[in-house]
């Protein structure tokens, strides 16, 4: 059972930079996880963030990059704001399987 | 503009079925592929199913031999079909869509809750 690993929680102060990480049981994440981020809010739909470790959206906001960083992916976040508290998800994909697996989550908070 | 409407949540009992249903439009469906996710209330998103435009299939261990997620590009819809409901399947579920050349996962629906309780 593959399992992928985040910061169950983080704290940051506003303009401040914070950076999250998504790890693999299996080892190292590779670009060929194709890893994608995902922010959520209380009570609304999940909103994809970043796709293929570090292609943005039209609708992402620049502070927002994604990267891989000591075999793990990562999702680092500049200058954040208020608006930046959420859950924050990491989805990776397995081509040997041909399954995708959710990391547990970060809950972001702005303070 | 791209929209996907999940339907057919609702209360059902341990041990019985649902369908749910997908309807996608203001895009191409029969070249995307598309997920199924869900969220448990309060609990974190867990990767469900994804099905090819040509029909191929995975599933997540928990689900695999009780559920079967298909499509019909006819009618731009996507379904996943659950039987022997458990009461640890009780989430939100969601279709998301997935552009395979990319692999970039990027609309999701609005989800539709379903209850497995006796």
């Amino acid at each position: 059972q593959t399992v992928v690993t985040q910061e169950p929680s983080l704290t940051v102060s506003p303009g401040g930079t914070v950076t999250l990480t998504c790890a693999s049981s299996t080892g190292a994440v590779t670009s060929g996880n194709y890893p994608n981020w995902f922010q959520q809010k209380p009570g609304q739909v999940p909103r994809a963030l970043i796709y293929s470790t570090s292609n943005k959206h039209s609708w992402t906001p620049a502070r927002f990059s994604g990267s891989l960083l000591g075999g793990k992916a990562a999702l680092t976040l500049s200058g954040v704001q208020p608006e930046d508290e959420a859950d924050y998800y990491c989805l990776l994909f397995y081509g040997g399987t041909q399954l995708w697996v959710f990391g547990g989550g970060t809950k972001l908070t702005v303070l | 503009e791209v929209q996907l409407v999940e339907s057919g949540g609702d209360l059902v009992q341990p041990g019985g079925s649902l369908r749910l249903s997908c309807a996608a439009s203001g895009f191409p469906f029969n070249i995307y592929w598309m997920h199924w996710v869900r969220q448990a209330p309060g609990q974190g998103l867990v990767w469900v199913s994804r099905v090819n435009t040509d029909g191929r299939t995975t599933y997540a261990d928990s689900v695999k031999g009780r559920f079967d997620v298909s499509r019909d590009n006819s009618k731009n819809t996507l379904y996943l079909q659950m039987n022997s409901l458990r009461v640890e399947d009780t989430a939100v579920y969601y279709c998301v869509r997935l552009e395979p050349d990319t692999v970039t996962t990027d609309y999701w629906g609005q989800g539709t809750l379903v209850t497995v309780s006796s």
